[in-house]
């Protein structure tokens, strides 16, 4: 396993812009997960895809994120007209259905909104 | 809905002088329980994985117990490169495979 990786791993945008993260999983790993984490804080789990479908988002997700995984590998985190509010560690984890549950996590991408 | 609640939130030892930390959950049904180790600035790195009440994992100065009510995570001996934040996460059974967490015990372990 070549571990999950993310880029950007920074990311500093003015507010209003958009931004777009990527994250790849795990070869062969069909789940995959978006958490959002600000200072001491734990992951706040964002969205969740099983192979390409998207199969929950959380309620306090604003409409201004979005998220994909269109053939089911790689997946991108897009963040439209972003506010100072959504400054945090974008972190990405993966896990096979079939191996247990537990997830691996990705370095993370930290956004900063100035 | 499901929750995670950790204590303490922050814990300084010495070298060598043992503790617990405690992970306190509520769910309808629990498919797994978590512990992660995560260095600032990092992603979090995957300790054990505790499924039943009674069940019991150790690695190397860590020990993970769980009940139906709580998890511990016993560190003997511990060392200053045990500093770390340690994560509770808890899978549960209604609805998809959705992780929740809670906030994390900061641990300062002092040579």
């Amino acid at each position: 396993d070549t571990g999950v990786s993310q880029n950007p791993r920074h990311k500093i945008t003015k507010r209003g812009q958009n931004v777009t993260f990527r994250c790849d999983p795990i070869s062969e790993h069909n789940r995959l997960y978006w958490y959002r984490q600000t200072l001491g804080q734990g992951p706040e789990f964002l969205t969740y895809f099983q192979n390409e479908a998207q199969l929950e988002k959380s309620r306090l997700l604003s409409d201004r994120f979005s998220a994909e995984r269109p053939k089911g590998s790689f997946s991108t985190l897009e963040i439209q007209r972003t506010e100072q509010g959504d400054s945090a560690m974008y972190l990405c984890a993966s896990s096979h259905e079939d191996r247990g549950l537990k997830q691996y996590f990705g370095p993370g991408t930290r956004l900063t909104v100035t | 809905e499901d929750q995670v609640t950790q204590s303490p939130e922050a814990l300084r030892l010495q070298e060598g002088e043992s503790s617990s930390l405690n992970c306190s959950y509520t769910v309808s049904g629990l498919r797994g329980l978590f512990w992660y180790r995560q260095d600032p600035g990092k992603g979090p790195e995957f300790l054990f994985t505790l499924y039943s009440a009674g069940e019991e994992k150790e690695k190397e100065r860590l020990k993970a117990t769980l009940t139906k009510k709580e998890s511990f995570l016993h560190i003997t001996a511990p060392k200053p490169e045990d500093s770390a934040t340690y994560l509770c996460a808890v899978c549960g059974t209604s609805g998809t495979y959705k992780y929740i967490f809670g906030t994390g015990t900061r641990l300062k372990v002092l040579a």
